[in-house]
């Protein structure tokens, strides 16, 4: 499974932007990019996905370099409600078994103060 | 229901019995699958299935786990002479579609403790 690097741990204050950082630079071009994020007690929450182009939602936005070797999750206004462990996970769409297998790692514990 | 629905929600068990945990997906999704999570860590893929067909049991650490979807919709993880390293919580989650832009919706899980 191609593998992503995060940050442990990231903090923010309240209101501001937050941009969380993901090096994967073994991706191959069937790979999509998925965020997920974990609040205290609950499990996995999906938050945004994008193969190659810069993706936005309701909860955030996806920016994918042009290599693909890198991206980042921005959250545009913090809040305490958004305080969790964020994970980057490289999902392969060209191999059918493997696709429900999700590498989640340790992600990114992201604290926001009031 | 309106999400996943997992049960029990704490299992604790002796070493050596068999537990069975249960897994009651989002009406209509295709696709089922277990994960386990330690504490402090991601959660670890264990297995999943579209519709009643176990597609990759890769994950599963040992045969005394196994797991089964008869009827395409609720599934059941079991574990065979529970030790107490199979203490986790034991996560479950579907998704609408087999692909890779159908997003996976979890459920809050099953806390297995082997003493």
């Amino acid at each position: 499974d191609a593998k992503t690097t995060q940050p442990n741990s990231m903090e923010s204050n309240e209101e501001e932007p937050v941009h969380l950082p993901c090096n994967h630079s073994t991706i191959s071009g069937t790979d999509y990019i998925h965020w997920y994020r974990q609040l205290p007690s609950q499990g996995p929450e999906y938050v945004i996905h994008g193969l190659t182009s810069n993706v936005n939602n309701r909860m955030a936005s996806l920016a994918i370099a042009e290599d693909r070797k890198s991206s980042t999750l921005i959250l545009h206004r913090a809040t305490l409600r958004d305080a969790a462990v964020y994970y980057c996970i490289l999902r392969d769409s060209g191999r059918g078994s493997t696709l429900g297998r999700l590498y989640f790692g340790r992600g990114t514990q992201l604290t926001v103060w009031p | 229901g309106a999400g996943v629905s997992q049960s029990p929600r704490y299992k604790v068990t002796k070493r050596g019995q068999d537990v069975a945990l249960r897994c009651d997906p989002i009406s209509g999704h295709v696709s089922l699958y277990w994960y386990r999570q330690a504490l402090g860590q991601g959660p670890e893929f264990l297995t999943y299935f579209n519709y009643e067909a176990q597609q990759d049991k890769s994950g599963l650490p040992n045969d005394r786990f196994s797991a089964e979807r008869p009827e395409g919709s609720i599934s059941t993880l079991t574990i065979q002479r529970t030790e107490q390293r199979d203490s986790a919580m034991y996560r479950c989650a579907s998704s609408l579609q087999a692909g890779t832009n159908s997003p996976l919706h979890f459920g809050n899980g099953t806390r297995l403790t082997v003493t």
